[in-house]
């Protein structure tokens, strides 16, 4: 059974340029979760998504955007790179809105 | 205040040590608490759940106590896999609040 699968692992951009994160959720599981990993910080949440919805939301601007799809994979999108998103971006599924959340091993984006 | 607090860390500890990890966090209204352990450069995974009335799986014991907002972990004897980052989490309805984590390095 594999769990939740990120992708690209690492991948390196420059300022004002725009990524996209994909998220393959565990078997099963309905809802997923996105959150932003600064150097030495906990981390921190972006966003859940739950049957295509946007349900919750952290404390980040417009440029963090996300969608999720049918077969509840997800992406997360992010406009207008600056320095400062550099960062470990984890995506994590559960079985439901309240359920535990499973981890994938992140993409490490780098903005120069 | 930030949401989840915790020691700064690092701790450095030799083998067999017993080490306590101390976390604060300021939403009353916060539902279920957990610590979770995290590798270098790889993802949380959690470790356990914190319960009201305390909680102990092997080496690890977890207690909560809701009136002071306050979370802590204990390890004995520490081994040297035991090594990593150690996150006090607290959920709300259906999010995570992560504090900063406090490093462990235990040596032989």
């Amino acid at each position: 059974d594999a769990g939740v699968t990120q992708s690209p692992t690492h991948l390196i951009k420059t300022r004002g340029q725009q990524v996209t994160l994909r998220c393959s959720p565990k078997s099963g599981h309905d809802t997923v979760s996105w959150y932003q990993q600064a150097l030495g910080q906990g981390p921190q949440f972006i966003f859940q998504y739950y049957e295509e919805e946007e349900r919750q939301r952290g404390n980040f601007p417009d440029r963090f955007s996300g969608h999720q799809f049918p077969n509840y994979s997800s992406e997360l999108n992010v406009n207008a790179l600056l320095l400062g998103d550099s960062a470990l971006y984890l995506c994590a599924s559960s079985p439901a809105e309240n359920g535990e959340l499973f981890f994938g091993e992140g993409s490490r984006l780098t903005v120069l | 205040r930030k949401e989840v607090e915790q020691d700064p860390g690092p701790f450095n500890v030799p083998e067999g040590a017993t080490v306590a990890f101390n976390c604060t966090y300021s939403n009353s209204a916060s539902q279920s608490f957990f610590w979770y352990r995290q590798d270098c450069r790889k993802e949380p995974k959690l470790l356990m759940s914190v319960y009201s009335s305390g909680n102990e799986d092997g080496r690890f014991t977890a207690q909560l106590n809701r009136a002071s907002q306050y979370i802590s972990l204990l390890i004995r004897d520490s081994k040297l896999s035991d090594s990593a980052t150690y996150l006090c989490v607290v959920k709300g309805y259906s999010t995570l609040t992560f504090g900063k984590g406090t490093m462990l390095l235990v040596s032989p």
